[in-house]
Parts: structure tokens; sequence; C-alpha cells
């Protein structure tokens, strides 16, 4: 069954620590794959995708993630935190093998930052 | 451009009333989603539309209907609100003319539904 895990339900970091937030993915097809932040009480924001050919991707505020295909993982990082980036963080899988374009979410991993 | 806007951002209904949430996009995408989002769960699919006049049903469908009359615009309705609709409602939309095209997402800012 096609599924998406992100094991830690609730992380702290201090501000100016590295972050790492773990994606797990079991998908039949060739996976897309997709990082959303969600910004309490706002709606769901595009941090990055991974479609094809370099399995490190860059996104906006300045955050990456990894596709590693051997260990079926996605996992988004940071190299020094800032406040701002409080938030819900979902990690999301489609593929070409859904004709809908249906996206398969993680149920999340909620940040937060400590001065 | 306004990207994805929802209709009402909150309402609050009594059981077995019923309301007609309203989802728009401006950027002529073919594909539209309504999701629901509760606590520890995720976003779930309720239904989608690859396109005007169609509609299908995604992982949780009961208890809602849909309709896409025109492109910009995919209703999703609650007959006979019950208390386990209590959540917070997301539309999004895709552009499918290229396919890769068609996995990014676009989502609009919710909208919280409260059913007393």
């Amino acid at each position: 069954a096609q599924s998406v895990t992100q094991p830690d339900i609730h992380i702290t970091v201090s501000e100016g620590a590295s972050l790492e937030l773990r994606c797990n993915y079991s998908y039949g097809a060739t996976p897309y794959l997709f990082w959303y932040v969600q910004s309490p009480g706002q709606g769901l924001q595009l941090l990055l995708k991974y479609f094809s050919g370099d399995t490190l991707v860059q996104g906006i505020k300045g955050f990456e993630a990894e596709f590693k295909r051997s260990q079926s993982s996605f996992n988004l990082r940071k190299p020094s935190v800032h406040w701002s980036d409080a938030a819900e963080y979902f990690c999301a899988v489609g593929g070409y093998g859904g004709s809908q374009g249906n996206l398969i979410f993680g149920k999340g991993t909620k940040l937060s930052v400590k001065p | 451009n306004a990207g994805v806007t929802q209709t009402p951002k909150f309402r609050v209904l009594k059981t077995g009333q019923s309301m007609t949430l309203l989802c728009a996009q401006d950027m002529n995408h073919e594909y539209m989603y309504w999701y629901r989002q509760d606590p520890g769960m995720g976003l779930r699919l309720i239904h989608y539309s690859v396109g005007e006049g169609t509609t299908a049903k995604g992982e949780v469908p009961d208890g809602y209907n849909v309709s896409r009359l025109k492109k910009q615009n995919f209703l999703l309705g609650l007959e006979s609100a019950a208390p386990s609709q209590t959540s917070v409602y997301f539309c999004a939309s895709s552009y499918s003319k290229r396919l890769l095209a068609r996995e990014t997402q676009y989502f609009g800012p919710g909208t919280r539904l409260l059913v007393l």
C-alpha cells in the first residue's frame, strides 16, 4: 500500500541549530516527493519537490532535501533554524501512476524553535 | 493573481444543517481537490476533479458531495452535517497539461468548520 511516514510528531530545536525532519515512503511506482510547510492558521506552502535528476534538491527559505531510493527516504534539512521556521511540515508522495495527480500526505511533524 | 481562495474562512453549523464550501482558483488549473485535515491525521482527500464537469471520490468521500460546473470553481457540499465533520477543509489545484506539473498542488488558506 502507498504510504508516507513521518516518524517524529513533534521536534524542538534551538534557534541557530541544524534541523533534519524525516520522511519515509512506500510507493509502487516512480515516486515524486514533496515537502510542504503549514504555519499556524495558514494553508500549505510548497517548500520543495523532487521529480528526477539530482537527488539533493534545494527549496525556498534555505531548506533542502535528499532523496535516497535505497532507504525510501526524503529527509528535509536546514543548516540553521530561524524562529520563523516554527510550523508544521508535511511530506507527500505522488507518482506517474496516479493519473489524477493525487498526493499521499504524511501526518506531519510539528517544529518548535527555542530562542 | 489571488491563487486559490476559499470561502467562508470559518463556520459553525448545527447537526443536520447543510452548507457549501466554495473554492476558486485563477490559475487556469485543470485539477482541483478537497482535503480535510484533522489533528494527527495529516491531510485526507475527500473528492477531486480532473476537469470541468467531472468529479471523483477520494479517500474519505462519505457525507460530502462536490460539483465542478465551472473550471475555476470547485464546491464541497455537506447535506446533513455531523460532528464528525468538524475539521479544517483545504482546497488545492494543479495544472495538468504537463505531466509532472499536475503533481504540484497549490493550496488555499482553509475553512474551519465546527459542527455542534
